[in-house]
């Protein structure tokens, strides 16, 4: 079975600093790997994903993310944070085995200081 | 990118009613849709997956008689929460997968139905 681990709950950053948002996965062939961000009260916007090929995946919103097989990780970067990125942010893991079904970690909630 | 709409948005019921939430993708067909649940504060938890024309598949521990799911055509499935009761507000979200573009594994989520229960 597939699992996501986000081992951070909360993320205080100041504006202007950089984020790296922890994500570990588990699944024994290779997964397709997403990270998704979501306001309150809303749904999930997608701020990239990867399937294969390069490991290091840019997205929107100046969000890049590095997938390490050897570390079954897939974290998240930003090099310098604004305060609309406060939001909750939330790492998946999928694949053709399992109907492209998402797993999804536990969150990160990142609150930006003025 | 593709766009999936969820109906409504929010809704407060009585304990007992039914609730209806739709979930349509707009410029794609989407053979198969996913529904999630998400507590306040909390991760998606996949309760069912909805394939287009069949019944759907529920998530252990999911009760199918209290949320059916119905997807009659490539661009709607319904979730329809019976005999509500207040342990049953949470947040529903829906996703849809772009059968036309193979089998790529990215799903497209839609806003959100916030559904409380008095």
């Amino acid at each position: 079975a597939q699992s996501v681990t986000q081992p951070d709950i909360h993320i205080t950053v100041s504006e202007g600093a950089s984020l790296e948002l922890r994500c570990n996965y588990s699944y024994g062939a290779t997964p397709y790997l997403f990270w998704y961000v979501q306001s309150p009260g809303q749904g999930l916007q997608l701020l990239l994903k990867y399937f294969s090929g390069d490991t290091l995946v840019q997205g929107i919103k100046g969000f890049e993310a590095e997938f390490k097989r050897s570390q079954s990780s897939f974290n998240l970067r930003k090099p310098s944070v604004h305060w609309s990125d406060a939001a909750e942010y939330f790492c998946a893991v999928g694949s053709k085995a399992a109907g492209n079904k998402l797993t999804f970690g536990g969150g990160t909630r990142v609150l930006v200081k003025p | 990118g593709a766009v999936v709409s969820q109906h409504p948005s929010w809704v407060i019921c009585k304990s007992g009613t039914s609730v209806k939430i739709e979930c349509r993708s707009l410029d794609f067909q989407a053979t198969t849709m996913f529904w999630y649940r998400q507590f306040p504060k909390q991760s998606l938890m996949l309760m069912a997956t909805s394939n287009e024309g069949s019944k759907a598949t529920y998530e252990q521990g999911v009760e199918k008689d209290k949320f059916l799911i119905n997807h009659a055509s490539l661009t709607l499935s319904t979730l329809t929460v019976t005999s509500a009761h207040p342990e049953d507000s949470s947040f529903y979200i829906c996703s849809a997968r772009d059968g036309g573009q193979g089998n790529t594994g990215e799903l497209f989520f839609g806003e959100g139905s916030r559904l409380t229960v008095l």
